[in-house]
């Protein structure tokens, strides 16, 4: 079956330490982004990454990381969390090429939660 | 600057009824759209898009939208409610760069849509 699996789904975590959500994509699929879901404010881009070895910030990178070393694989993660940081969390993967006019295929999301 | 309008946060409907989601857009060049739909506790799913051509567009579950360049919009509709159908719908337009089209997509806020019995 065609997905993207994202762990964990939820984690209630502290201020400062470190975490890392992983995403992964079985469709051979070269774009993933990374999204978060505020009330109010829909779904903003956090980063996202082109083909392996190749990321770029979206609208809301400040305090996140990402890496792509493999084609499957895209994790997010939080080096320092902090209370603002708290929210949900969405991977995404489409089809290759610029201007792709294919869907983006979602993960069933990460709640997080930094106290 | 490239946007999505949600202007309603909810959609009440009776079961039965036909509905209009509303949406309207601000991109520059031809529009990419999208509608896409959350249930609770999962991820969002696609439902329709508009690239080009005909500018009404048929989609998952019975769900229609019709593309109106003159008023930028991209409402969605369904003829006849249903229960399941409740559920949180994000539009979404691909974002454009000066090469033309991007990969990014630019979603609005959300409409929660409920459908009473």
């Amino acid at each position: 079956e065609a997905q993207v699996t994202q762990n964990p789904r939820y984690l209630i975590t502290v201020t400062g330490k470190k975490l890392t959500v992983t995403c992964s994509q079985n469709m051979n699929h070269e774009y993933m982004s990374w999204y978060r879901q505020d009330p109010g404010l829909g779904l903003r881009q956090i980063y996202y990454s082109m083909n392996v070895e190749a990321t770029d910030k979206g609208d809301v990178p400040e305090g996140y990381k990402v890496s792509r070393k493999e084609k499957r694989n895209f994790p997010l993660i939080l080096e320092s969390p902090s209370p603002n940081q708290t929210s949900l969390y969405f991977c995404a993967s489409s089809l290759p090429g610029t201007g792709s006019n294919q869907p983006q295929h979602f993960g069933d999301g990460t709640r997080l939660s930094i106290l | 600057a490239q946007s999505v309008a949600q202007p309603e946060d909810q959609v009440n409907v009776a079961e039965g009824n036909p509905l209009t989601v509303k949406c309207t857009y601000s991109v520059s060049g031809n529009p990419y759209l999208f509608w896409y739909v959350q249930y609770p506790n999962r991820g969002l799913q696609f439902l329709l898009k508009y690239i080009t051509g005909d500018n009404l567009v048929k989609g998952s579950y019975g769900f229609e939208a019709e593309f109106n360049k003159s008023q930028t919009s991209f409402h969605l509709k369904k003829p006849s409610a249903l229960v399941s159908d409740s559920a949180l719908y994000f539009c979404a337009v691909r974002g454009t760069t000066y090469g033309g089209a991007t990969n990014k997509l630019i979603f609005g806020t959300g409409t929660l849509l409920a459908v009473q019995p």
